[in-house]
């Protein structure tokens, strides 16, 4: 059980540009979770994949937001044309895909928009 | 819609004291799951227990325990003789089974500082 990890860790960037980033989820789990946190606050829910389909995308994931899973294996979550307010915390989180199990989470990727 | 409210921003306590992080929920759901999270400096989120929503028996693990209430929806963490080391932030959360996809809601956390 190698965990969930995330790439990069820190994103620094300047608005407008375009920013993806990475979670490879631990191998056996069939859930995929992306969330967001900015300071003071609690994880918010992005969008949920189960193996390679997206089944739930947040009304907070606006059209410049994009996130895949081919083959239901790794994710990449992508912003085009970042804002300042897009700067967060993005966490990555799976679960094994049964009812009520926990969701282990990744140190998560931490986005600055200058 | 589920909601979850801590209502503890912040919390400062000596080591060795006893503390209760407050965590109250709300659901439509009669079968929900609830979670307990630590989030130390290092930013990564720490399973710390579940409890499903036909369970109310309290639970203890070693300084750690935990009191759900069904009646005051309610799943209060206490910390007994607090170190040093349990600085950080708390988040309970909230899972219905009957929500298509799962999702988690996260309380807002509560950050607690255990001061030597």
């Amino acid at each position: 059980d190698t965990g969930v990890s995330q790439d990069p860790r820190h994103k620094i960037t300047k608005r407008g540009q375009n920013v993806t980033f990475r979670c490879d989820p631990i191998s056996e789990h069939n859930r995929l979770y992306w969330y967001r946190q900015t300071l003071g606050q609690g994880p918010e829910f992005l969008t949920y994949f189960q193996n390679e389909a997206q089944l739930e995308k947040s009304r907070l994931l606006s059209d410049r937001f994009s996130a895949e899973r081919p083959k239901g294996s790794f994710s990449t979550l992508e912003i085009q044309r970042t804002e300042q307010g897009d700067s967060a915390m993005y966490l990555c989180a799976s679960s094994p895909g049964r009812t009520g199990e926990k969701l282990f989470f990744g140190s998560g990727t931490q986005l600055s928009v200058l | 819609a589920q909601k979850v409210t801590q209502a503890q921003t912040e919390i400062s306590v000596v080591e060795k004291e006893d503390v209760t992080l407050d965590c109250v929920y709300e659901t439509r759901d009669t079968t929900y799951y609830l979670f307990w999270y630590k989030q130390p400096p290092s930013g990564e989120l720490v399973f710390l227990i579940r409890r499903n929503s036909f369970d109310e028996q309290n639970e203890i693990s070693g300084r750690y325990s935990w009191n759900f209430q069904k009646s005051t929806s309610s799943f209060n963490f206490t910390i007994t003789a607090s170190q040093v080391v349990d600085s950080a932030v708390y988040f309970c959360a909230l899972s219905e089974a009957g929500n298509y996809g799962q999702n988690f809601v996260f309380g807002p956390g509560t950050r607690l500082s255990v001061l030597p």
